[in-house]
Order: structure tokens, then C-alpha cells, then sequence
């Protein structure tokens, strides 16, 4: 029933390991986007896909990792976590909308809050 | 890239007053879109508004593209109307949707 799912909504974890946030959505849309909320509560963009290619890739260290199997998934991979990775991570998607790429009204996942110890 | 800045950063309003958000951006938009996220950390949709003026019960948004700006407009305030609210726009670079750094709004009963 839910819109845009992620997967696990909270996780704890040590200085170095490597985890994966997974995302779904069932809206049928086209592109799938991934921001990171930080402490101070602001939002910003780290990654968008359009029908499993990459669109957007802001700057963000490649220990992250993007990965979309099909239009209606978009998973995040984080290796050797750092205490600064530390933030809720929001899966978002959007249609298409008169032909324009990110024209389109964005939903968000619940977020995963990822804490680093 | 585009900026958004919001005003004003705080509020703190007593329940059942009237409250104006505004929203200012540096470039011309394809996507402009208002969210509250609650105290739970959700993020709920408000309004999609590139241009006019739409509402939503008790919530009302109106943007002036041409004037680079958005107002949203929350009458007869409640408790639950507590939280962050972000005005998000897409500039005309079409890299993303841009968040402004959003209204903290505290309704006290």
C-alpha cells in the first residue's frame, strides 16, 4: 500500500563497516532519487536515476554507491562508514511531467536514520 | 545552482492563530513544492505549485514565478500543524529538486 518504502528505517552500526538502505516504489514513476538529511535538518540531493540510468550524481565520496536493478527500486550502498555518514537518508520518486525531467511531484520514503558509532 | 531561502527560520505562534511562510528562489522553476515534516520525521507532501494558487483546508499556497517567490499560509493553527516546513524547487538547470533550509513552527496550546 505504501507509496515509497525504505528498508530499514533505523540502523546502528560501527565506524567501518558496510550496510545498504533499499528502496521501492510502487507509483509506477520514472525516476528514483536518494537525499541525505543531516543533524541540522537540511535536505540535499545526492543521487537521481531515470529508468535505472544515472542522472545525477552530486558531490558525495564514492563509498556511496547507488544501485537500481529496475525503474522501481533504487538501493544505497555505503562502505567503510565513517561517523560523518551519521543522518536520515530519504528515498524520494517523481514522474515525469510534460516531457521535463524533475518537473514532476516528489514523494519521500519514511527516511532510514543511520547512526555510526 | 539555485538558491532557496526561507523566512522565517522560527515561529512560534499560539493555536488558532494565522501564520505566512515565504519562500524565495534565485532562478526560474519547472517544480516548486511545499512539504511539513512532522516531529516524527515524515515527510508530507503540501503542495505542488510551480505557479497559482491552490488549498487545502486550513492550507493555502500561492506562487509568483514571475517574482521568484511562494507563500503558504496556515490559518486556525493546531498543535499538529508542529514541525519543519521546506519549500523545494526545481530550477531551471533541472538539477533536482533544491530544498530551502526551512520554517521551524512551533503552535503552543
Amino acid at each position: 500500500d505504501t507509496a515509497v518504502s525504505q528498508t530499514p528505517k533505523y540502523l546502528v552500526t560501527q565506524m567501518g563497516n558496510d550496510k545498504s538502505i533499499k528502496c521501492e516504489q510502487n507509483l509506477g514513476h520514472d525516476t528514483m532519487y536518494w537525499y541525505k538529511q543531516d543533524s541540522k535538518k537540511f535536505l540535499k540531493i545526492m543521487f537521481s536515476y531515470n529508468n535505472k540510468e544515472l542522472i545525477i550524481n552530486e558531490t558525495v565520496p564514492n563509498r556511496f554507491s547507488p544501485k537500481s536493478p529496475d525503474k522501481a527500486h533504487l538501493n544505497l550502498h555505503i562502505n567503510s562508514l565513517e561517523l560523518g555518514d551519521s543522518a536520515v537518508y530519504f528515498c524520494a520518486s517523481s514522474p515525469k511531467t510534460s516531457g521535463r525531467m524533475f518537473a514532476g511531484e516528489l514523494f519521500f520514503g519514511e527516511g532510514s536514520r543511520l547512526t555510526v558509532l | 545552482g539555485i538558491q532557496v531561502e526561507q523566512s522565517p527560520p522560527d515561529l512560534i505562534l499560539q493555536e488558532g492563530a494565522n501564520s505566512t511562510l515565504r519562500c524565495n528562489f534565485s532562478d526560474s522553476v519547472n517544480n516548486l513544492q511545499w512539504f511539513h515534516q512532522n516531529p516524527w520525521g515524515q515527510l508530507i507532501n503540501l503542495f505542488y505549485i510551480p505557479s497559482g494558487t491552490k488549498q487545502n483546508g486550513r492550507l493555502s499556497a500561492t506562487t509568483v514565478a514571475t517574482e521568484r517567490y511562494s507563500l503558504l499560509y496556515i490559518s486556525s493553527s493546531q498543535t499538529t500543524d508542529s514541525g519543519v516546513y521546506f519549500c523545494a524547487v526545481v530550477g531551471g538547470g533541472a538539477d533536482g529538486l533544491t530544498f530551502g533550509k526551512g520554517t521551524h513552527l512551533i503552535i503552543q496550546p
